[in-house]
């Protein structure tokens, strides 16, 4: 039973196309996350949502934008893809308020942009 | 400047050698300290976290942190072919807070 899981896997798509990321967490957690990992395993922070609110909002483009209509749910919608976009998006979930802030990914999304 | 640095290697040792992993930070605010193994193709997954001045072991493991000189490493005794894989650091301020990543050390044990 998996406890973050992300659709797609894999997603292979044209430059100005518009694409969503799914992610689902059954682990109970309240907080949320959606990474970006580029080509050089640089893994940086997007967005973090903590009970359907947004609290980290890095700096990214506004083609890209969070949705949480739950605190078990943060989705990922990419606007007018660029190959630059291409790379691996890790959703990931913590428990907020534990003593140690200890974060599960899930599997990964490979986005590839032709 | 990067909030987490880590020696990209790669980094070889041979089989049941010692392999020393080491990050260093920028934030002397940073409270937690986390090691992340990533498998080619899968997720980061955590090893293990620390976040007082010492060492903590956890089995093959050992975490080392000094906050004075902002520098975190993990040991791996006898190393195994099958803990070659992408080593990532993290920090984080507070519970709560962003955590910062470094671009991960690969790790190969040779057989």
């Amino acid at each position: 039973d998996t406890a973050v899981s992300q659709t797609p896997k894999y997603l292979v798509t044209q430059m100005g196309n518009d694409k969503s990321i799914k992610c689902e967490q059954n682990l109970g957690h309240d907080t949320m996350y959606w990474y970006k990992q580029d080509s050089k395993k640089f893994l940086k922070i997007m967005f973090s949502y903590n009970n359907k609110e947004l609290i980290i909002n890095e700096t990214v483009p506004n083609r890209f934008s969070p949705k949480s209509p739950d605190k078990a749910h943060l989705n990922l919608h990419i606007n007018s893809l660029e190959l630059g976009d291409s790379a691996v998006y890790f959703c990931a979930s913590s428990l907020a308020g534990a003593a140690v802030d200890i974060q599960y990914f899930g599997a990964g999304t490979r986005l590839s942009v032709l | 400047q990067k909030e987490v640095e880590q020696n990209s290697g790669p980094l070889s040792v041979p089989e049941g050698a010692i392999a020393s992993l080491n990050c260093t930070y920028s934030d002397r605010g940073s409270q937690s300290f986390f090691w992340y193994r990533q498998y080619s193709g899968k997720s980061p997954e955590l090893i293990m976290f620390i976040y007082s001045n010492g060492d903590k072991e956890d089995g093959r493991f050992t975490a080392q942190l000094n906050k004075a000189s902002q520098y975190v490493s993990l040991l791996i005794r006898d190393s195994q072919p099958s803990d070659s894989a992408t080593y990532l650091c993290a920090t984080q301020k507070d519970t709560g807070n962003q955590f910062y990543f470094g671009t991960g050390t690969s790790l190969t044990v040779i057989p």
